[in-house]
């Protein structure tokens, strides 16, 4: 167990629909960071977040959008669905930024968009 | 830019054999390396790390050596059980800049009994 809660497990959605996936990072952690897992396009890293404010961006699309709260949760909105957003979603958190710290991962929300 | 690269898949194996998968990067400066290992249906979990020039991560049986000179981190283990199958991801950490981990593909490891 990495500590790194995410909710929903499974989740099957339309075309057009809105979801949010949402995060709880190990205890202390103050980063958060968003990846999507797709057979073709691997591990993509999608944004990261820091003590509420949001510190880099990476592959995300305009649909999506996150934030981190005040308690350091974060959750992940994904609106005008499409087929090819169906993918595993991971949130990992990590203590700070500096090199050498290592990020623990939650076990994923798998999307499926119908 | 940062880049991970790892030998592609599967690779499959018996039990018992010897196992090495191949991962070398592109980075500036100085980063640290890791193996994640991803079983069916689960996250990514951390296997092992390695944060500067010569030192080995080990855990679990397997090992990995940060090669400055060869810009490798190749992930080894001596003897593989069928409880290893899952896919296996080389990432970095570089120095300064924006710290975000950059992963490889990924290996998938099947070992047959």
């Amino acid at each position: 167990d990495s500590g790194v809660t995410q909710t929903p497990k499974h989740l099957i959605t339309a075309t057009g629909q809105r979801v949010t996936l949402r995060c709880s990072p190990r205890s202390g952690d103050l980063s958060v960071y968003w990846y999507q897992q797709s057979l073709d396009q691997g591990l993509q890293f999608l944004i990261q977040y820091y003590n509420g404010e949001e510190r880099a961006k990476g592959n995300i699309l305009e649909r999506f959008s996150a934030q981190q709260f005040p308690d350091l949760h974060s959750e992940l909105n994904l609106s005008s669905l499409e087929l090819g957003d169906s993918a595993l979603y991971f949130c990992a958190s990590s203590v700070d930024n500096p090199s050498g710290n290592t990020i623990y991962f939650g076990e994923g929300s798998w999307l499926t968009v119908v | 830019g940062n880049s991970v690269t790892q030998m592609e898949g599967p690779v499959t194996l018996s039990e018992e054999a010897f196992l090495t998968i191949n991962c070398t990067y592109t980075a500036t400066g100085y980063p640290s390396l890791f193996w994640y290992v991803q079983y069916p249906g689960e996250g990514l979990q951390l296997l092992l790390k390695a944060t500067k020039a010569d030192d080995k991560g080990s855990n679990k049986g397997f090992e990995a050596t940060y090669r400055k000179e060869t810009t490798s981190f190749h992930l080894e283990k001596g003897s593989v059980q069928v409880s290893d199958s899952a896919v296996y991801f080389c990432a970095l950490v570089a120095s300064g800049g924006s710290y975000i981990p950059t992963f490889g593909r990924g290996t998938s490891l099947i070992v047959h009994p």
